[in-house]
Protein backbone atom coordinates (compact mmCIF):
# COMPACT_ATOMS: atom_id res chain seq x y z
CA UNK A 1 0.00 0.00 0.00
CA UNK A 2 0.82 3.29 -0.30
CA UNK A 3 3.31 5.19 2.38
CA UNK A 4 5.65 7.64 3.58
CA UNK A 5 8.78 8.06 5.34
CA UNK A 6 10.78 10.98 6.68
CA UNK A 7 13.50 11.01 8.90
CA UNK A 8 12.78 10.88 12.44
CA UNK A 9 13.79 13.81 14.63
CA UNK A 10 14.47 15.61 16.64
CA UNK A 11 16.11 18.19 14.51
CA UNK A 12 17.93 20.56 16.45
CA UNK A 13 19.23 23.83 14.52
CA UNK A 14 20.24 27.20 15.32
CA UNK A 15 18.62 30.48 14.10
CA UNK A 16 19.83 31.04 10.34
CA UNK A 17 21.00 27.62 9.61
CA UNK A 18 20.52 25.95 6.29
CA UNK A 19 17.15 23.06 6.84
CA UNK A 20 16.82 19.94 4.93
CA UNK A 21 14.20 16.86 6.07
CA UNK A 22 13.62 14.33 3.95
CA UNK A 23 10.81 12.30 2.89
CA UNK A 24 10.41 9.40 0.52
CA UNK A 25 6.91 8.11 -0.77
CA UNK A 26 5.76 4.47 -2.27
CA UNK A 27 2.44 5.19 -3.92
CA UNK A 28 1.13 3.84 -7.41
CA UNK A 29 0.25 6.41 -9.65
CA UNK A 30 0.73 10.08 -9.18
CA UNK A 31 -0.03 11.25 -6.11
CA UNK A 32 -0.28 14.80 -4.72
CA UNK A 33 2.64 15.14 -2.17
CA UNK A 34 1.98 17.74 1.22
CA UNK A 35 3.52 19.15 3.79
CA UNK A 36 2.12 19.63 6.77
CA UNK A 37 3.36 21.74 9.70
CA UNK A 38 1.88 21.91 13.54
CA UNK A 39 2.65 23.98 15.59
CA UNK A 40 2.27 23.67 19.68
CA UNK A 41 -1.08 23.05 20.67
CA UNK A 42 -2.49 23.60 16.94
CA UNK A 43 -3.85 21.48 14.47
CA UNK A 44 -2.45 20.61 11.39
CA UNK A 45 -2.43 22.98 8.75
CA UNK A 46 -0.92 23.00 5.09
CA UNK A 47 2.42 24.69 4.68
CA UNK A 48 3.14 23.39 0.72
CA UNK A 49 1.71 20.95 -1.56
CA UNK A 50 2.75 19.90 -5.21
CA UNK A 51 0.54 18.19 -7.73
CA UNK A 52 2.53 16.57 -10.64
CA UNK A 53 6.33 15.74 -11.22
CA UNK A 54 8.92 18.43 -11.17
CA UNK A 55 6.43 20.77 -9.28
CA UNK A 56 8.03 22.97 -6.68
CA UNK A 57 5.73 23.98 -3.67
CA UNK A 58 6.99 26.73 -1.85
CA UNK A 59 5.33 29.16 1.17
CA UNK A 60 7.15 30.97 3.82
CA UNK A 61 10.60 30.24 2.76
CA UNK A 62 9.88 26.81 2.63
CA UNK A 63 10.11 24.48 -0.34
CA UNK A 64 9.59 21.26 -1.55
CA UNK A 65 10.16 19.50 -5.44
CA UNK A 66 8.38 17.04 -6.52
CA UNK A 67 11.11 14.12 -7.74
CA UNK A 68 9.36 11.17 -9.52
CA UNK A 69 12.64 8.93 -10.53
CA UNK A 70 13.42 9.61 -6.73
CA UNK A 71 9.78 9.29 -5.35
CA UNK A 72 11.13 11.86 -3.17
CA UNK A 73 10.09 15.17 -1.57
CA UNK A 74 12.26 16.82 0.69
CA UNK A 75 11.32 20.03 2.66
CA UNK A 76 14.22 22.79 2.48
CA UNK A 77 14.39 26.33 3.72
CA UNK A 78 17.57 28.29 3.70
CA UNK A 79 17.65 30.14 6.82
CA UNK A 80 15.21 28.83 10.12
CA UNK A 81 14.25 31.36 12.38
CA UNK A 82 12.86 30.27 15.95
CA UNK A 83 9.57 30.49 14.98
CA UNK A 84 9.71 27.74 12.86
CA UNK A 85 10.30 25.26 15.41
CA UNK A 86 7.45 23.01 15.51
CA UNK A 87 6.05 19.01 13.98
CA UNK A 88 6.27 18.85 9.63
CA UNK A 89 4.76 16.19 8.69
CA UNK A 90 5.20 14.98 5.04
CA UNK A 91 2.12 13.49 3.24
CA UNK A 92 0.57 12.27 0.12
CA UNK A 93 -3.04 11.63 -1.26
CA UNK A 94 -3.83 9.26 -4.37
CA UNK A 95 -5.21 11.40 -6.74
CA UNK A 96 -8.37 8.86 -7.11
CA UNK A 97 -10.53 10.70 -5.60
CA UNK A 98 -11.11 9.38 -2.68
CA UNK A 99 -9.18 12.80 -0.61
CA UNK A 100 -7.34 10.24 1.97
CA UNK A 101 -4.07 11.34 2.95
CA UNK A 102 -1.30 8.85 4.19
CA UNK A 103 0.66 11.07 6.68
CA UNK A 104 4.57 10.18 7.70
CA UNK A 105 5.19 10.28 11.37
CA UNK A 106 6.26 13.43 12.01
CA UNK A 107 9.86 15.10 12.79
CA UNK A 108 10.17 17.75 15.23
CA UNK A 109 11.87 20.34 14.71
CA UNK A 110 13.76 22.51 17.35
CA UNK A 111 15.36 25.88 16.24
CA UNK A 112 17.75 27.83 18.97
CA UNK A 113 18.50 31.27 19.07
CA UNK B 1 -11.59 33.23 7.77
CA UNK B 2 -13.54 29.69 7.41
CA UNK B 3 -11.94 27.46 10.37
CA UNK B 4 -12.97 23.70 11.45
CA UNK B 5 -13.94 24.09 15.16
CA UNK B 6 -14.06 21.34 17.98
CA UNK B 7 -15.71 21.16 21.29
CA UNK B 8 -14.59 20.50 23.77
CA UNK B 9 -11.10 21.55 23.77
CA UNK B 10 -10.24 19.79 26.44
CA UNK B 11 -11.78 16.99 28.15
CA UNK B 12 -11.00 15.32 31.75
CA UNK B 13 -13.03 11.91 32.76
CA UNK B 14 -12.86 9.51 34.28
CA UNK B 15 -12.61 5.93 33.31
CA UNK B 16 -16.18 4.52 32.32
CA UNK B 17 -17.76 7.27 31.20
CA UNK B 18 -19.08 8.34 27.31
CA UNK B 19 -17.41 11.10 25.93
CA UNK B 20 -18.76 12.84 23.12
CA UNK B 21 -16.24 15.32 20.45
CA UNK B 22 -17.95 17.62 18.23
CA UNK B 23 -16.72 19.05 14.91
CA UNK B 24 -17.61 21.26 12.80
CA UNK B 25 -16.38 21.31 9.19
CA UNK B 26 -15.95 24.27 6.45
CA UNK B 27 -18.86 25.27 5.32
CA UNK B 28 -19.51 23.34 1.80
CA UNK B 29 -16.74 21.06 2.77
CA UNK B 30 -18.04 17.36 2.02
CA UNK B 31 -15.22 15.11 3.33
CA UNK B 32 -14.80 14.48 7.13
CA UNK B 33 -11.86 12.94 8.62
CA UNK B 34 -11.38 11.68 12.22
CA UNK B 35 -7.67 11.42 13.65
CA UNK B 36 -6.46 10.10 16.81
CA UNK B 37 -2.63 11.45 17.70
CA UNK B 38 -0.22 10.11 20.38
CA UNK B 39 3.39 9.81 21.37
CA UNK B 40 3.36 6.71 20.30
CA UNK B 41 1.39 5.95 17.71
CA UNK B 42 1.91 9.28 15.66
CA UNK B 43 -1.54 10.46 13.44
CA UNK B 44 -3.95 7.93 13.18
CA UNK B 45 -6.82 7.94 10.83
CA UNK B 46 -9.89 6.79 12.75
CA UNK B 47 -13.13 7.18 10.27
CA UNK B 48 -14.17 9.39 7.28
CA UNK B 49 -17.47 10.37 5.49
CA UNK B 50 -18.31 11.77 2.52
CA UNK B 51 -21.31 13.41 2.17
CA UNK B 52 -21.94 12.13 5.41
CA UNK B 53 -21.80 8.88 4.23
CA UNK B 54 -19.47 6.66 6.45
CA UNK B 55 -16.62 5.31 3.78
CA UNK B 56 -14.30 3.55 6.35
CA UNK B 57 -13.73 3.44 9.61
CA UNK B 58 -11.64 0.37 9.90
CA UNK B 59 -9.23 2.08 11.93
CA UNK B 60 -11.92 2.38 14.97
CA UNK B 61 -12.05 0.31 18.04
CA UNK B 62 -15.57 -0.92 17.37
CA UNK B 63 -16.66 -1.91 20.25
CA UNK B 64 -16.45 1.16 21.89
CA UNK B 65 -16.08 4.21 19.30
CA UNK B 66 -18.72 5.09 17.58
CA UNK B 67 -18.33 7.97 14.34
CA UNK B 68 -21.62 9.90 12.88
CA UNK B 69 -22.39 12.79 10.85
CA UNK B 70 -26.01 14.02 11.82
CA UNK B 71 -25.97 17.01 9.51
CA UNK B 72 -23.76 18.52 7.04
CA UNK B 73 -22.03 20.82 9.67
CA UNK B 74 -21.88 18.18 12.58
CA UNK B 75 -19.38 15.55 13.35
CA UNK B 76 -19.37 13.19 16.31
CA UNK B 77 -17.38 11.21 17.51
CA UNK B 78 -18.15 9.27 20.69
CA UNK B 79 -16.58 6.75 22.86
CA UNK B 80 -17.91 4.49 25.17
CA UNK B 81 -16.57 3.06 27.77
CA UNK B 82 -13.54 5.22 27.83
CA UNK B 83 -10.36 3.83 28.79
CA UNK B 84 -7.24 5.48 30.28
CA UNK B 85 -5.12 4.11 26.80
CA UNK B 86 -8.10 6.36 24.79
CA UNK B 87 -5.76 9.49 26.35
CA UNK B 88 -5.08 11.51 23.11
CA UNK B 89 -5.63 14.28 20.98
CA UNK B 90 -8.28 13.82 18.75
CA UNK B 91 -8.50 15.95 15.28
CA UNK B 92 -10.96 16.56 12.87
CA UNK B 93 -10.10 17.52 9.40
CA UNK B 94 -12.33 18.42 6.43
CA UNK B 95 -11.66 18.41 2.99
CA UNK B 96 -13.70 21.08 0.12
CA UNK B 97 -14.06 17.80 -2.22
CA UNK B 98 -14.06 18.85 -5.94
CA UNK B 99 -10.12 17.49 -6.74
CA UNK B 100 -9.67 19.92 -4.03
CA UNK B 101 -7.57 17.17 -1.68
CA UNK B 102 -5.82 19.69 0.83
CA UNK B 103 -7.05 18.77 4.93
CA UNK B 104 -7.87 21.20 6.60
CA UNK B 105 -7.51 20.63 10.77
CA UNK B 106 -9.61 21.47 13.48
CA UNK B 107 -7.51 22.73 16.59
CA UNK B 108 -8.23 19.08 18.54
CA UNK B 109 -9.80 17.57 21.37
CA UNK B 110 -7.06 16.80 24.07
CA UNK B 111 -8.63 13.69 25.77
CA UNK B 112 -7.70 12.06 29.51
CA UNK B 113 -9.10 9.68 30.77
CA UNK B 114 -8.28 8.81 34.77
Amino acid sequence: GDSVTQMEGPVTLSEEAFLTINCTYTATGYPSLFWYVQYPGEGLQLLLKATKADDKGSNKGFEATYRKETTSFHLEKGSVQVSDSAVYFCALSPNTGGFKTIFGAGTRLFVKA
Amino acid sequence: DARVTQTPRHKVTEMGQEVTMRCQPILGHNTVFWYRQTMMQGLELLAYFRNRAPLDDSGMPKDRFSAEMPDATLATLKIQPSEPRDSAVYFCASVPGQGYNEQFFGPGTRLTVL
